[in-house]
């Protein structure tokens, strides 16, 4: 069935340094791909997406992109912010009829000052 | 705008007592989820509403009913709580058309001790 991997974490980071955090993905189809962040005692709110192979997603100066060659959707993000410690979740989309959303395990990211 | 409200935040039970965690969104989403959160274990999926009239299981049904009381509102029930059920509960929905490919909106979630 479809699945979705991602770095283990938790990441921790200098404020101002660069962050990637790595997801791949297995589906029998063309999902469409989605970045999730979950900020400590909140839900998930959605961070980015794309819907096709080589789209980019970009939102709050973070970006991805939907590498059909390589299955991956890695997040990426040039100088991380305090404010961006939280968890990160990479999610696939089954279009199939079904509607339903597969997560990966998430990744924690915090940032010291 | 309150989007999706679950209710209660917090709830502590006792081994085989039962509850209902509710859910309702604002935003007339045909589509409605329930995910348990576990560290390490990422967000799996319960079951689901397609539309309004429908349930189905999801990847871990198993302890839990649901109800989908109507368009807006979507409870999950245990009805013999088992500390395996110790979790995060997150209740999310989105438009669930065919040719939608947008996003879930989550609730806040709702904390679940089981004694």
């Amino acid at each position: 069935g479809d699945s979705v991997t991602q770095m283990e974490g938790p990441v921790t980071l200098s404020e101002e340094a660069f962050l990637t955090i790595n997801c791949t993905y297995t589906a029998t189809g063309y999902p469409s791909l989605f970045w999730y962040v979950q900020y400590p005692g909140e839900g998930l709110q959605l961070l980015l997406k794309a819907t096709k192979a080589d789209d980019k997603g970009s939102n709050k100066g973070f970006e991805a992109t939907y590498r059909k060659e390589t299955t991956s959707f890695h997040l990426e993000k040039g100088s991380v912010q305090v404010s961006d410690s939280a968890v990160y979740f990479c999610a696939l989309s089954d279009l199939t009829g079904t509607y339903k959303y597969i997560f990966g395990t998430g990744t924690r990211l915090k940032v010291l000052a | 705008n309150a989007g999706v409200t679950q209710t209660p935040k917090f709830q502590v039970l006792k081994t085989g007592q039962s509850m209902t965690l509710q859910c309702a969104q604002d935003m007339n989403h045909n589509s409605m989820y329930w995910y348990r959160q576990d560290p390490g274990m990422g967000l799996r999926l319960i079951y689901y509403s397609a539309s309004e009239g429908t349930t189905d299981k999801g990847e871990v049904p198993n302890g839990y009913n649901v109800s989908r009381l109507n368009k807006r509102e979507f409870s999950l029930r245990l009805e013999s709580a088992a500390p395996s059920q110790t979790s995060v509960y997150f209740c999310a929905s989105n438009m669930g058309h065919r040719s939608n490919t947008g996003e879930l909106f989550f609730g806040e979630g709702s904390r679940l001790t089981v004694l």
